[in-house]
């Protein structure tokens, strides 16, 4: 049982190119997210699941773009990776109940030069 | 909208104190609060879950306790050691309104336990 897999761990761009960071889950989880972490400011949600086919944006959704197709995976894509997008990403898998908790990725530190 | 709260920002003791950290949240519909451990670099280590209907849970030197009426949940570190040393986070699992099913967490708090 691998819980929350998450890939790249680091990654650098440069300003302009495009990457899709990968996060699946084997726990049949029917929620999935985003989220990215700065300095002094926790974790910010940037968009999430709430099934295969389903997904809604979060707090800081500019400049990524997701899908779901399967229920395992849900995939983070930066469009035209900015220096503003130079963080800790972090995906999260859980269900809405009230006794489970939820699962975390490893994180990817991104970087863009 | 949910919004996550912990004080302090930042927490320096001795070690062999015991200590307080808060997370207090605006909207009580939530399914549950969770606590998590994340070392300088690292990733999120969950330490305690709290259900919505429960009012603590215990894990060692650890204990979380959850007053929804008033927004608030708290972890109690005993006897802190410099092995606890850390970033401590929060987030709302939420029940209701805009915030059904999303995680919100707090800024963090991060501890430095010095011998």
């Amino acid at each position: 049982n691998a819980g929350v897999t998450q890939t790249p761990k680091f990654q650098v761009l440069k300003t302009g190119q495009s990457m899709t960071l990968q996060c699946a889950q084997d726990m049949n989880h029917e929620y999935m997210s985003w989220y990215r972490q700065d300095p002094g400011m926790g974790l910010r949600l940037i968009h999430y699941s709430v099934g295969a086919g389903i997904t809604d944006q979060g707090e800081v959704p500019n400049g990524y773009n997701v899908s779901r197709s399967t229920t395992e995976d849900f995939p983070l894509r930066l469009l035209s990776a900015a220096p503003s997008q130079t963080s800790v990403y972090f995906c999260a898998s859980y269900r809405v109940e009230t006794d489970t908790e939820a699962f975390f990725g490893q994180g990817t530190r991104l970087t863009v030069v | 909208k949910q919004e996550v709260t912990q004080i302090p920002a930042a927490l320096s003791v001795p070690e062999g104190e015991n200590l307080v950290l808060n997370c207090s949240f605006t909207d009580s519909a939530i399914y549950n609060l969770q606590w998590f451990r994340q070392d300088p670099g690292k990733g999120l280590t969950s330490l305690l879950l709290i259900q919505s209907s429960q009012r603590e849970q215990t894990s060692g030197r650890l204990n979380a306790s959850l007053d929804k009426s008033s927004g608030r949940s708290t972890l109690y570190i005993a006897a802190s050691q410099p092995g606890d040393s850390a970033t401590y986070l929060c987030h709302c699992s939420g029940a209701g309104g805009t915030s059904y099913g999303k995680l919100t967490f707090g800024q963090g708090t991060i501890l430095t336990v010095h011998p």
